[in-house]
């Protein structure tokens, strides 16, 4: 079993829809999580970062953690054209004073059209 | 702020060739890491340091891949001999001491090899 599971899609929605993304996990120790966001031939850009369970927002992006069942959420509201990238879901378990390492899902590509 | 500089942005090599990649994390940033990323896939983990230590480099293909921070600040990654399968993104990504907020990316580079 992969530690991070995330459905690829790819998903294709119309603007303005609400997207939700979501990622399971099963490493218990997680604490840290991570959205990025990836467009075609750039490196990952961090969105949200949420430590431990709850929600927070920012902006059009709410990220949820509950990890009772190991799932993590981001949500999209009023999705735009320019929303149409590949979001990786990332989290760690933390290491001394560090972040440690990041495991990561293996993205979802997502659409938004006009 | 200036984001986390990698060089050089592409790269096209023969098998057996060697390569290196240079990255500049964030500044103040005391946790750098080198990650691979093979098309369709999450970024994997090769190496994180922590200020001039090497805290994880248990995925690093050691055989063949080396990685050094020697200052603490800037970080070379090399290949030698390189591999088809090596072909992939290679990101450097930062995180300040204790990770609160997250790790910050570059813009990767992009490694053919022939």
């Amino acid at each position: 079993q992969k530690e991070v599971e995330q459905d690829p899609g790819p998903l294709s929605v119309p603007e303005g829809a609400i997207v939700s993304l979501n990622c399971t996990y099963s490493n218990s120790a997680f604490q840290y999580f991570m959205w990025y966001r990836q467009y075609s031939r750039k490196g990952p850009e961090l969105l949200m970062y949420t430590y431990s369970s709850g929600n927070k927002e920012d902006g059009r992006f709410t990220a949820q953690v509950d990890k009772s069942s190991k799932y993590i959420s981001l949500f999209i509201r009023d999705s735009q054209p320019s929303d149409s990238a590949t979001y990786l879901c990332a989290m760690s378990d933390g290491r001394g004073s560090t972040l440690g390492r990041l495991y990561f899902g293996r993205g979802t590509q997502l659409t938004v059209w006009p | 702020e200036a984001g986390v500089a990698q060089s050089p942005r592409y790269k096209i090599i023969e098998k057996r060739q060697s390569v290196a990649f240079w990255c500049n994390p964030i500044s103040g940033h005391a946790t750098l890491y080198w990650y691979q990323q093979i098309l369709g896939q999450g970024p994997k983990l090769l190496i994180q340091f922590q200020n001039n230590g090497v805290v994880d480099d248990s995925q690093l293909p050691k055989d063949r891949f080396s990685a050094e921070r020697l200052k603490g600040v800037d970080s070379t990654l090399k290949i030698q001999p390189a591999k088809l399968e090596d072909s992939a993104v290679y990101l450097c990504a930062s995180s300040p001491n204790g990770g609160a907020g997250g790790a910050f990316f570059g813009q990767g580079t992009r490694l053919t090899v022939v």
